[in-house]
């Protein structure tokens, strides 16, 4: 099992670049979460899946979109970067929503907007 | 709404000491509180959960933390630290309302001395 993987690694964007982060799961977990996490700032939700098909804003969903695009598959969309976005996104998925469901974490991804 | 305070940015022990880090909550009613850890570089595992019942909670790791009501707090502890225990530690707060989303701490980074 390889649990939650992320790609990519790091990147490297300029102001008003685009570009997609990918995220999948093995686990036939049913909910999966983008957080982002800035120095000092602990984690915030940006978007969530309770379940394939659906998706939901959390705390800072502006200049992101998300695609639930199967059970295993939940991508992160910056259509415009900016340097705000500069973060460390991490992926996680639950059994099902709820918070009685221990999240598993991806590495994260490490994004640098110029 | 719900927040959730941990007050040391970074706490420093030494190998074979205790430990314990604080967290404090805010929320109405009977918090669901979580403590996880987060190594360099990878994502954040889930150390420990309070639900209901007995408040001392064990966890992996060696790890337990205490609820107290009076206290509004959720305090993590360790008897003896090893040095794999250097990391960043996050205390989150969550609610059964509509929303279904984990508040999470801003984090307390441990660093071992040998």
């Amino acid at each position: 099992n390889a649990g939650v993987t992320q790609t990519p690694k790091f990147q490297v964007l300029k102001t008003g670049q685009s570009m997609t982060l990918q995220c999948a799961q093995d686990m036939n977990h049913n909910s999966m979460y983008w957080y982002r996490q800035d120095p000092g700032m602990g984690l915030r939700l940006i978007y969530y899946s309770a379940s394939e098909g659906t998706t939901d804003k959390g705390e800072v969903p502006n200049g992101y979109n998300v695609s639930r695009l199967n059970k295993r598959e939940f991508s992160l969309r910056l259509e415009s970067a900016a340097p705000s976005q500069t973060s460390v996104y991490f992926c996680a998925s639950s059994p099902m929503s709820g918070i009685y469901n221990e999240q598993f974490f991806g590495p994260g991804t490490r994004l640098t907007v110029l | 709404a719900q927040s959730v305070t941990q007050p040391d940015i970074h706490i420093t022990v030494s190998e074979g000491a205790s430990l314990e880090l604080r967290c404090n909550y805010s929320y109405g009613a009977t918090p669901y509180l979580f403590w996880y850890v987060q190594s360099p570089g990878q994502g954040l595992q889930l150390l420990l959960k309070y639900f209901s019942g007995d408040t001392l909670v064990q966890g992996i790791k060696g790890f337990e933390a205490e609820f107290k009501r009076s206290q509004s707090s959720f305090n993590l502890r360790k008897p003896s630290v090893h040095w794999s225990d250097a990391a960043e530690y996050f205390c989150a707060v969550a609610s059964m309302n509509r929303d279904d989303k984990i508040i999470f701490g801003k984090g307390t980074r441990l660093h071992i001395l040998p």
